[in-house]
């Protein structure tokens, strides 16, 4: 079962504006976590954002949670070419007592154009 | 030099086949998941380990099979009930199953069955 929605499915911007990519999702969560991969590649951790935080920050990246409309946003700011990827959100449950699952959204990929 | 390694990159075997995907960590993490992708996809979850000598299925864990005799090794049996095994499969590690803790992800490995 996938329980995050990312928006927009593909994203395409210039070097050097923001990107700000969405997730829903749908059952109360421990946590929310960023994603970033690159083609053909494992996929590499941004930032995780527990459910009682509403927002985090990154280095360029910026992370929103609201509990209340089930959503997150990941803005990137300034970006480069490098950031070129599919990121995704996922979101970790209690499953089976205290293990924490992973549910993972369907991504967005970003292109980023030089 | 700490981390996950996946082998082979690429695996193709004739339909039929059970063929095994490894998976190492150096991490010393307790936890290990198995991820399956398809094309344009997030990640589903096949099977997790909590900790050495245990496992459960995940939400696609029909023909698939694992075991975790070692806390670094994780491997992935795809046996040839598997309808269709194609696909970009991914191993985690994270350090305990719960708690709010990133996973760290392999490289993964590409199987085409034929």
């Amino acid at each position: 079962s996938q329980q995050g929605e990312e928006d927009p499915q593909a994203l395409s911007i210039q070097e050097g504006e923001n990107a700000t990519m969405n997730c829903s999702y749908k059952t109360s969560i421990n946590n929310l976590q960023w994603y970033r991969q690159n083609s053909g590649r494992g996929l590499v951790h941004l930032i995780l954002i527990r459910s009682n935080e509403r927002e985090k920050h990154s280095g360029r990246l910026r992370v929103t949670l609201d509990t209340s409309k089930k959503s997150s946003s990941l803005l990137i700011t300034a970006s480069r070419a490098a950031d070129t990827a599919s990121y995704f959100c996922a979101t970790a449950n209690h499953y089976g007592g205290a293990t924490n699952k992973l549910i993972f959204g369907t991504g967005t990929l970003l292109a980023v154009q030089p | 030099d700490g981390g996950i390694t996946q082998s082979p990159k690429y695996l193709f075997r004739k339909e039929g086949q059970n063929v095994t995907l490894s998976c190492e960590q150096n991490l010393n993490h307790d936890a290990m998941y198995w991820y399956r992708q398809d094309p344009g996809q997030g990640l589903r979850l096949i099977y997790y380990s909590q900790i050495v000598n245990d496992f459960q299925k995940g939400d696609i864990a029909e023909g698939y099979s694992v075991s975790r005799e070692k806390k670094e090794s994780f491997p992935l049996t795809v046996t040839s009930a598997q309808k269709n095994p194609t696909a970009f499969y991914l191993c985690a590690s994270k350090l305990t199953a719960a708690g709010d803790y990133e996973q760290y992800f392999g490289p993964g490995t590409r199987l085409t069955v034929t």
